[in-house]
């Protein structure tokens, strides 16, 4: 079984608004990645955790905050987001360094 | 740098004929290569990835790619395209991050695949 499940998978919020992107998986993986991948566009990498921990955070704004609660969960909280951060998020997942296998996605519309 | 490139935006084939997607990659150290597609409003389908061994990798859906080091390349081919396989498709490149404790995608642009009927 290779599936990573991500909850909502469409997500309309207000600038104000406070939301949580969920991203899930039962492969025994222990490293997770947030991406955002805008129209037309290949993924950029947002966040990386390895073993629960971050890792890598690619510079992005503060109004996203990452958080793995444990090795099968990620979640992406939002925060006064612009209309600009509307895209579609991605999160995968793999082995350390293995083959990542990434989620269906959530459209996020901020308006 | 690391960097991946896809020379084709857009192709358009008829259905039943071939198709070859063209990838190049630029890294200093044996890659891990793969190819994901991608339909419209859709997360990644991993397609066939490259670790090591022998250098034609077959895939999920008839599709097949083969690394060639004098090149830097890691081209994708189907014999027989379907209508289903029209889609985008992105070739990658994984690089190793701090001790390995987890690898890193670099995406070329993408191709976007039309097929005729």
């Amino acid at each position: 079984d290779t599936e990573v499940t991500q909850t909502p998978k469409h997500l309309v919020m207000g600038m104000t608004n406070k939301k949580s992107l969920k991203c899930e998986q039962h492969m025994g993986h222990r490293a997770m990645y947030w991406y955002k991948q805008k129209a037309k566009k290949p993924p950029e990498l947002m966040f990386v955790y390895s073993y629960e921990k971050l890792s890598i955070n690619e510079s992005v704004p503060s109004r996203f905050s990452p958080e793995c609660p444990n090795s099968s969960l990620l979640n992406l909280h939002l925060h006064a987001l612009q209309p600009e951060d509307s895209a579609l998020y991605l999160c995968a997942s793999s082995q350390p360094a293995g083959t990542q296998y990434f989620g269906p996605g959530t459209r996020l519309t901020v308006l | 740098a690391q960097s991946v490139t896809q020379p084709d935006i857009h192709i358009t084939v008829s259905e039943g004929a071939s198709l070859e997607l063209r990838c190049n990659y630029s890294y200093g150290a044996t890659p891990y290569l793969f190819w994901y597609v991608q339909s419209p409003g859709q997360g990644l389908q991993l397609l066939l990835k490259y670790f090591s061994g022998d250098t034609l990798v077959q895939g999920i859906k008839g599709f097949e790619a083969e690394f060639k080091r004098s090149q830097s390349s890691f081209n994708l081919r189907k014999p027989s395209v379907h209508w289903s396989d029209a889609a985008e498709y992105f070739c990658a490149v994984g690089i190793m991050n701090y001790g390995g404790s987890q690898g890193n995608l670099i995406f070329g642009k993408g191709t976007k695949l039309s097929v005729k009927p």
